[in-house]
């Protein structure tokens, strides 16, 4: 348990579906971050949040839109996938500003777009 | 653009060997270096952080170095167990801004009993 929880585990969607993935961080971090893990590629980052606020978006496709409504929540919502957006997300959250900024991972969502 | 290289990709090692994972970092200017674990179909566990102006972390079996100004860190297993094959993974952060980590793709492990 690392303080940091998904759901769902597992998602089965077709390209013309509407899904959302949540996660929720119970550790008071202050930044929440998604990431993409695809076989053979590195880990990526997609999204970050400071305080609430968007601070980064490496240039992801509109397809892919988070939210956070809060510091313990972040959402990222799905529409009009494509089979290759197929792939392990993985929220994570850190505290910015402090010494180490370790980052804690949550057990991922396993997404399969059809 | 900070580029992260694991070697070697994968390794296969018997029960009791002790070993040694590579990372290599192509931009010096980093905050601090991470090694995770993650298990198949899992999330990401933290083993050691090691601070930019630190030199090595330990935590029981586990010792990882870092030599910031060749751009390269290791992480030595001591006396490797069935329950240490997993992915490894590492991970630099840059100095300034937030914890946008740059990956490697990760050595997977097998310790065959």
């Amino acid at each position: 348990e690392t303080g940091v929880t998904q759901t769902p585990r597992h998602l089965v969607m077709g390209m013309t579906n509407k899904k959302s993935l949540k996660c929720e961080q119970h550790l008071g971090h202050n930044a929440m971050y998604w990431y993409k893990q695809s076989a053979k590629k590195p880990l990526e980052l997609m999204f970050v949040y400071s305080l609430e606020e968007r601070v980064e978006n490496n240039s992801v496709p509109s397809r892919f839109s988070p939210e956070c409504p809060n510091s313990s929540h972040l959402f990222l919502h799905l529409h009009t996938l494509q089979p290759e957006d197929s792939a392990l997300y993985l929220c994570a959250s850190s505290q910015v500003g402090g010494s180490g900024n370790t980052i804690y991972f949550g057990e991922g969502s396993w997404l399969t777009v059809v | 653009k900070q580029e992260v290289t694991q070697i070697p990709a994968a390794l296969s090692v018997p029960e009791g060997e002790n070993l040694v994972l590579n990372c290599s970092f192509t931009d010096s200017a980093i905050y601090n270096l991470q090694w995770f674990r993650q298990d198949p179909g899992k999330g990401l566990t933290s083993l050691l952080l090691i601070q930019s102006s630190q030199r090595e972390q330990t935590s029981g079996r586990l010792n990882a170095s870092l030599d910031k100004s060749s751009g390269r860190s290791t992480l030595y297993i001591a006396a490797s167990q069935p329950g240490d094959s997993a992915t490894y993974l590492c991970a630099v952060r840059p100095a300034g801004g937030y914890s946008t980590l740059t990956f490697g793709k990760g050595t997977m492990l097998l310790v065959s009993p």
